[in-house]
């Protein structure tokens, strides 16, 4: 399977515990986002790297969130002291992003958390 | 701030019936608007996409129409099928920069 992986696939924690998620897009993807989606809504941006740089962060990322691309492969998001409002699924997307091309994001499965 | 408006939340239609989803958008800098399709429990899938330069995009029994004057595009599934039962997410997205999803719509296809 070429696709977006993310692990773990769920996740129950209690509040106040820090939690990470891995994200491995497909290989030849320069570019890898992280989104957050609640039940019913769509999917809300997160932040994303070109390579290993991280270019973009929203404002919804709290100073509890923080997230990686070491060697511009995998990535991962970490949210540190958890909260209730922090329950979502997370989802990893990534795209190759070459001059004059169009930008189509390939999504992961996510990764559900829940805290109690 | 809702920067893709789509609609309806849900939908209802028979099999082998015509679905039709919306989306608005106000950023005249978008200029790449795909669909997705997400089951539950799944990551959102790519359908369709088109861009500005084009009205009408045809994939099988999917169909974007865009209308770049109004700042609205809609899919439309034909032949609607149980099968597509899922809920659809329309985008948007100025080139190289992140993507803006609307609300959702659930489709159900009433065998």
């Amino acid at each position: 399977d070429t696709g977006v992986s993310q692990d773990p696939r769920h996740k129950i924690t209690k509040r106040g515990q820090n939690v990470t998620f891995r994200c491995d897009p497909i290989s030849e993807h320069n570019r890898l986002y992280w989104y957050r989606q609640t039940l019913g809504q769509g999917p809300e941006f997160l932040t994303y790297f070109q390579n290993e740089a991280q270019l973009e962060k929203s404002r919804l990322l709290s100073d509890r969130f923080s997230a990686e691309r070491p060697k511009g492969s995998f990535s991962t998001l970490e949210i540190q002291r958890t909260e209730q409002g922090d329950s979502a699924m997370y989802l990893c997307a990534s795209s190759s992003l070459t001059s004059g091309a169009q930008e189509t994001q390939y999504f992961g499965p996510g990764t559900r958390l829940l805290v109690l | 701030q809702q920067q893709v408006k789509q609609s309806p939340q849900s939908l209802i239609v028979q099999k082998g019936g015509i679905s039709i989803i919306n989306c608005a958008y106000e950023n005249t800098a978008f200029d790449y608007f795909p669909w997705y399709q997400q089951f539950p429990g799944k990551g959102p899938a790519l359908l369709i996409a088109i861009r500005p330069d084009v009205s009408e995009k045809k994939e099988g029994r999917f169909t974007i129409s865009f209308n770049k004057s109004a700042k609205q595009f809609s899919l439309h599934i034909m032949d609607s099928q149980p099968g597509d039962s899922a809920t659809y997410f329309c985008a948007a997205t100025p080139t190289g920069n992140q993507f803006y999803f609307g609300t959702g719509t659930s489709l159900t296809v009433i065998p």
